[in-house]
């Protein structure tokens, strides 16, 4: 099955700085990746998703590139605020909706 | 965008009982549904694949007469937990496709607590 690593663990960025947080995944038939947000004791919220016909896609400060030889995929955060601190997970997965493998989370922190 | 709720948000029982957790899309039809668990600063592990009129799917390593799973309607997925024990406290959270194809959308989560 399909198996999601990502990297780093945990993220202290200054106020302003940008955020890169990057993903990697085994199973080639995996075509949709989505990005969640996570705040403490509340559902996952889909902050933006990628397919794999797209290598990039950019939504205001927060932007998904995609690799699909090299199985990776990153998200970017620019101009960080302290709202932006909390948990992001990747997943991957063969179809947007089915059922989701996740990375294990990064915890980022934006200092003030 | 679509709604699906979970009831109840945070349940506490005692050690050998069961607990129901329901999920429902409140706004759309879902002929599938998936539960995750997700233990204190951890990942979502999928637990089981939900299926209307049909058996679950359950994940490797998942004890499917454990863990309940039953999905009457297409808008009613339920999750008991039987027999609970502490180490099953948890937050459990369901998702559900609105389309083929299309976004997943979870439920707000159960946290369950097992004394």
């Amino acid at each position: 099955g399909e198996n999601v690593e990502q990297h780093p663990s945990t993220l202290s960025v200054q106020e302003g700085d940008s955020a890169v947080i990057k993903c990697t995944y085994s199973d080639s038939a995996s075509n949709y990746f989505p990005w969640y947000k996570q705040e403490l004791g509340k559902r996952p919220q889909l902050i933006i998703d990628i397919r794999s016909n797209v290598g990039e896609k950019k939504d205001q400060r927060i932007a998904v590139t995609l690799n699909k030889t090299a199985k990776h995929f990153s998200l970017h955060i620019t101009e960080t605020q302290p709202e932006d601190s909390a948990v992001y997970f990747c997943a991957a997965t063969k179809a947007a909706g089915n059922k989701l493998t996740f990375g294990g989370g990064t915890r980022v922190l934006v200092k003030p | 965008g679509a709604v699906v709720s979970q009831h109840p948000s945070w349940v506490i029982c005692k050690s050998g009982t069961s607990v129901k957790i329901e999920c429902r899309s409140l706004d759309f039809q879902a002929t599938t549904m998936f539960w995750y668990r997700q233990f204190p600063k951890q990942s979502l592990m999928l637990m089981a694949t939900s299926n209307e009129g049909s058996k679950a799917t359950y994940e490797q390593g998942v004890e499917k007469d454990k863990f309940l799973i039953n999905h009457a309607s297409l808008t009613l997925s339920t999750l008991t937990v039987t027999s609970a024990h502490p180490e099953d406290s948890s937050f459990y959270i369901c998702s559900a496709e609105r389309g083929f194809n299309t976004e997943a959308f979870f439920g707000q989560g159960t946290r369950l607590t097992v004394v």
